[in-house]
């Protein structure tokens, strides 16, 4: 089942920050976050598999809280190159990869 | 490394005629994903497999839709017939093995199909 991202999109002005939201109605095994710019294909940011674990990624960085079996990106002091789609993966299947991806939060930074 | 590649990046085709995707993963990559990407639907895993076996093809439309990895170094994606609601984005990613099972994993450029 996909999991559901929050907000749809935002749009930011350099140096802002943002918060991404990802949620599943099933227990995951772990978290995957990617960036998609307009055009091209999916990069990967992160990958976070145990609960509470906390990681970064230059001033990107995420949680997973497995209990509540959610995920949140944090962007820090947004740059221009932050803008892109951004999509959460989940994997429900124990490790076996199968990762099911949001919809996705469309993020916009502006001069 | 070159990175994932696959073939055509675009491919324009009439209603009812047979399309093939190709891709070669990463050298040295054991799973390899097929996705399809729309608007509407976002970023669907079709097929995947591990060391060239299809491990879950729940997200195969239909049986219009047949994938194969004759080797650790090529798959294909085929579409026969297509239809326009084919239209969209194919992305295929691979990934390399690794603890727990949880990996990054590589998209090539993608193929964009679209069906008249």
């Amino acid at each position: 089942q996909q999991p559901v991202q929050s907000p749809q999109a935002v749009i930011l002005r350099e140096g802002e920050d943002a918060v991404i939201n990802c949620s599943s109605s099933k227990a995951l095994y772990s978290v995957h976050w990617y960036r998609q710019k307009h055009g091209e294909a999916p990069v990967f940011l992160m990958i976070l598999l145990k609960g509470g674990e906390q990681k970064g990624h230059d001033k990107i960085s995420a949680s997973f809280n497995e209990k509540k079996q959610q995920s949140s990106l944090y962007l820090t002091a947004s740059q221009l190159s932050y803008s892109g789609t951004y999509f959460c993966g989940t994997d429900n299947s124990g490790g076996y990869q199968k990762v099911t991806f949001g919809t996705g939060t469309k993020l916009q930074v502006i001069p | 490394d070159a990175g994932v590649i696959q073939s055509p990046r675009h491919e324009v085709t009439e209603m009812g005629q047979e399309v093939t995707l190709r891709c070669k993963p990463i050298s040295g990559h054991n799973s390899l994903f097929w996705y399809r990407q729309t608007m509407m639907r976002g970023l669907e895993l079709l097929i995947y497999f591990n060391n060239n076996v299809p491990i879950d093809d729940s997200g195969m439309p239909e049986d219009r839709f047949s994938a194969k990895m004759p080797n650790a170094s090529f798959s294909t994606l085929k579409i026969q017939p297509s239809e326009p609601r084919d239209s969209a984005v194919y992305f295929c990613a691979s990934s390399p093995a690794g603890s727990g099972g949880a990996n990054e994993q590589f998209f090539g450029p993608g193929t964009r199909l679209t069906v008249l």
